[in-house]
């Protein structure tokens, strides 16, 4: 079976740091890969997707970036956090083809001081 | 561009109720639908998916339906139990933005035992 793992579970961090988050799929090949933020009361808001080694797309203009290194493995990160990089960052995967499901990770709530 | 609504924002129910959760989107070209639980500080979990030729489908105690030319989808829960608590997400997928899902901001759902 596929499993998604996303780390860490929480993080907070000082305004101008660098901020790295990683996810990992395990029990499948080429997996479409998804990095969302959730703010509070609010929908999820897609951030970056992946359909296979370094190929990323952005979907809102930030001050994140994301990078897929492996077939299995999606980064997220910051050279310098501002405030309103807080909350809750989810990851996600599904097989190729549009009529996949898709699959989330834990999370990683992010806290900005 | 895709919206998609879910109304109510809360609910709370006696347990051992039959209750139906409603989300509607604006442009009916979708892929599918898919319907995802959220305990709270948690990632999502998916429960049903279905595809734009489908009507419905259905997982143990849990039913949803889809009227695509409408615009509307429900999630029927039978027979409520405390451990159903949670929110309650739906997302379209798009015909013409294949790698984007468009979600709802969810439901509430508590279960009074």
């Amino acid at each position: 079976s596929q499993t998604i793992h996303q780390w860490p579970a929480t993080l907070v961090q000082p305004v101008g740091s660098p901020l790295s988050l990683e996810c990992t799929v395990e029990g499948t090949s080429n997996p479409n890969l998804y990095w969302y933020r959730q703010a509070a009361g609010r929908g999820l808001q897609l951030l970056f997707y992946s359909v296979g080694i370094g190929q990323i797309s952005s979907e809102v203009p930030q001050n994140l970036s994301a990078s897929r290194p492996q077939d299995r493995q999606f980064i997220l990160s910051s050279k310098k956090l501002l405030l309103s990089d807080s909350g809750f960052y989810l990851c996600a995967w599904s097989r190729a083809g549009a009529r996949q499901p898709q699959h989330f990770g834990d999370g990683t709530r992010l806290s900005i001081l | 561009k895709q919206e998609v609504t879910q109304i109510p924002a809360a609910l709370s129910v006696p347990e051992g109720e039959n209750l139906v959760l409603n989300c509607s989107f604006t442009d009916s070209a979708i892929y599918n639908l898919q319907w995802f639980r959220q305990d709270p500080g948690k990632g999502l979990t998916s429960l049903l998916l279905i595809q734009s030729s489908q009507r419905e489908q259905t997982s143990g105690r849990l039913n949803a339906s889809l009227d695509k030319s409408s615009g509307r989808s429900t999630l029927y829960i039978a027979a409520s139990q405390p451990g159903d608590s949670a929110t309650y997400l739906c997302a379209v997928r798009p015909l013409n933005t294949g790698n984007q899902f468009y979600f709802g901001t969810g439901t509430s759902l508590t279960v009074i035992p």
